[in-house]
């Protein structure tokens, strides 16, 4: 079955404590993106790649890294995590060049909670 | 700059028709999405419209116009399970690279 799998789907974890979520997918895509979804804020983008080892800002890279060795594979690593980035993230990809009509598949979510 | 607006909610009653709106400002459009969204779980996708015109799948319509930087998402036969969130999200390469901006979306709660 064609998916984005991220994990876990729910995290509470203190200040500062480094974190990472993963996120895999198995369509071949070479578009990955990991969002956070607030309240009245809708998606926001964190960051995004384009292709293996190809990674950029969006729009709230602040307190963020990311990492695309593999195509499948484009963790989110928070080092130092604050309380204001307690968010339900999601990680997403698509197909890019002639699959141009390919809508972003998201993963289920982590919800996360920083204390 | 680059923004999206879509009205924040909507009632409608099981049974009839809803359209919800999009307005949208973008320098290098690529395409437009129309997402679902339960509360809690993940976006999932409804239509794509990247010409000018009407998209049919089933119960649910996509408009574009470029020219007016305008879209709807027209829902018939309202269900029940149909109360959730639509997002609407413009594809954007004045980057160079695939940018997807996000409406704040608009929760549709649906009445029996």
């Amino acid at each position: 079955e064609a998916q984005v799998t991220q994990n876990p789907r729910y995290l509470i974890t203190v200040t500062g404590k480094k974190l990472t979520v993963t996120c895999s997918q198995n369509m071949n895509h070479e578009y990955m993106s990991w969002y956070r979804q607030d309240p009245g804020l809708g998606l926001r983008q964190i960051y995004y790649s384009m292709n293996v080892e190809v990674t950029d800002k969006g729009d709230v890279p602040e307190g963020y890294k990311v990492s695309r060795k593999e195509k499948r594979n484009f963790p989110l690593i928070l080092e130092s995590p604050s309380p204001n980035q307690t968010s339900l993230y999601f990680c997403a990809s698509s197909g890019t060049g002639s699959s141009y009509n390919s809508p972003l598949h998201f993963g289920n979510g982590t919800r996360l909670t920083v204390t | 700059g680059q923004n999206i607006d879509q009205p924040t909610e909507m009632t409608a009653t099981e049974g009839a028709i809803v359209q919800i709106n999009c307005t949208y400002q973008t320098s290098g459009f690529n395409g437009l999405f129309w997402y679902q969204q339960h509360a809690g779980e993940a976006p999932t996708f409804l239509s794509y419209n990247v010409l000018d015109g009407l998209e049919e799948k089933g119960r649910f319509s996509s408009f574009l116009s470029r020219s007016k930087g305008y879209s709807y998402l027209l829902l018939k036969e309202l269900q029940m399970k149909d109360s959730a969130s639509y997002l609407c999200a413009v594809r954007d390469l004045s980057s160079g690279t695939y940018k997807y901006i996000f409406g704040t979306g608009t929760r549709l709660k649906v009445l029996a």
